[in-house]
C-alpha cells in the first residue's frame, strides 16, 4: 500500500517571501500521480498542482511549483510571493496510475498560515 | 461553476436515525466516485469506492452496513449513514474523475454531519 507523509504539521510565511512544504511517499509503483491541494476553511478541496511521474520536467502553476524527486520519493511544494489567500491546509496525495484504481491517498496535511 | 454538487451541505440528525448525502457529477458522467471521511484537524481518509451498476469496494475497517453507498446512475452516487451515532460526526466529501478528463479530479464542496 502507498503512504503519504508530511513532516510539518504548522508553516508560517510573511507575506511575499517564500515558503516550501515538504511531502514523501512511498510506493513500489512507477508509474503514478502526485497532487497538492488546498484545504481553505470553507473545507473545498482545490487543487494545486499537479505531477506525473514519468515526466522529469517539474511542474509549475504561477506562484507554485514542485521539485520532484522520483528517486528520492519526494515531491516538495514551493510558494513564491506568498499571499494571505494561501492561508489554508495543504494535502500532498498520490494516485496510481494503474487504470481502476484511482483513488487519492494523502498525507496528513501543513496548515500555512500567511503572516501580513 | 461547481462540477461536483454534494448535498446536503449540513446536516443535524438525531442518534439512530438514517441520513442520505448526495454527490452528483453536473457536466459529466462519472463510472466511479469516491467517498472520503474527514474528522476536525485530519486528513481525508477514503472509505470507499462507488462503482456504477455494481457494489461499492470499502476500504477495510470501514462498516458497509452502516455506509450504504448507492450508484445507480452515471451521474449520482449516494452515501446512507445508518443507524448513525454521535462518533459518525464528520465531514465527508466526494470525488470524481470524469471519463476522459485526464488526471483532472473533482471534489464535491462535502458535507458536514452532525449527530445528536
Amino acid at each position: 500500500a502507498q503512504t503519504v507523509t508530511q513532516s510539518q504539521p504548522e508553516m508560517s510565511v510573511q507575506e511575499a517571501e517564500t515558503v516550501t512544504l515538504s511531502c514523501t511517499y512511498d510506493t513500489s509503483e512507477s508509474d503514478y500521480y502526485l497532487f497538492w491541494y488546498k484545504q481553505p476553511p470553507s473545507r473545498q478541496m482545490i487543487l494545486v498542482i499537479r505531477q506525473e511521474a514519468y515526466k522529469q520536467q517539474n511542474a509549475t502553476e504561477n506562484r507554485f511549483s514542485v521539485n520532484f524527486q522520483k528517486a528520492a520519493k519526494s515531491f516538495s511544494l514551493k510558494i513564491s510571493d506568498s499571499q494571505l489567500g494561501d492561508a489554508a491546509m495543504y494535502f500532498c496525495a498520490y494516485r496510481s496510475a494503474d487504470f481502476g484504481n484511482e483513488k487519492l491517498t494523502f498525507g496528513t496535511g501543513t496548515r500555512l498560515t500567511i503572516i501580513p | 461553476g461547481a462540477v461536483v454538487s454534494q448535498h446536503p451541505s449540513r446536516v443535524i440528525c438525531k442518534s439512530g436515525t438514517s441520513v442520505k448525502i448526495e454527490c452528483r457529477s453536473l457536466d459529466f458522467q462519472a463510472t466511479t466516485m469516491f467517498w472520503y471521511r474527514q474528522f476536525p484537524k485530519q486528513s481525508l481518509m477514503l472509505m470507499a469506492t462507488s462503482n456504477e451498476g455494481s457494489k461499492a469496494t470499502y476500504e477495510q475497517g470501514v462498516e458497509k452496513d452502516k455506509f450504504l453507498i448507492n450508484h445507480a446512475s452515471l451521474t449520482l452516487s449516494t452515501l446512507t449513514v445508518t443507524s448513525a451515532h454521535p462518533e459518525d460526526s464528520s465531514f465527508y466529501i466526494c470525488s470524481v474523475r470524469p471519463g476522459g478528463s485526464g488526471n483532472t479530479i473533482y471534489f464535491g464542496e462535502g458535507s458536514w454531519l452532525t449527530v445528536v
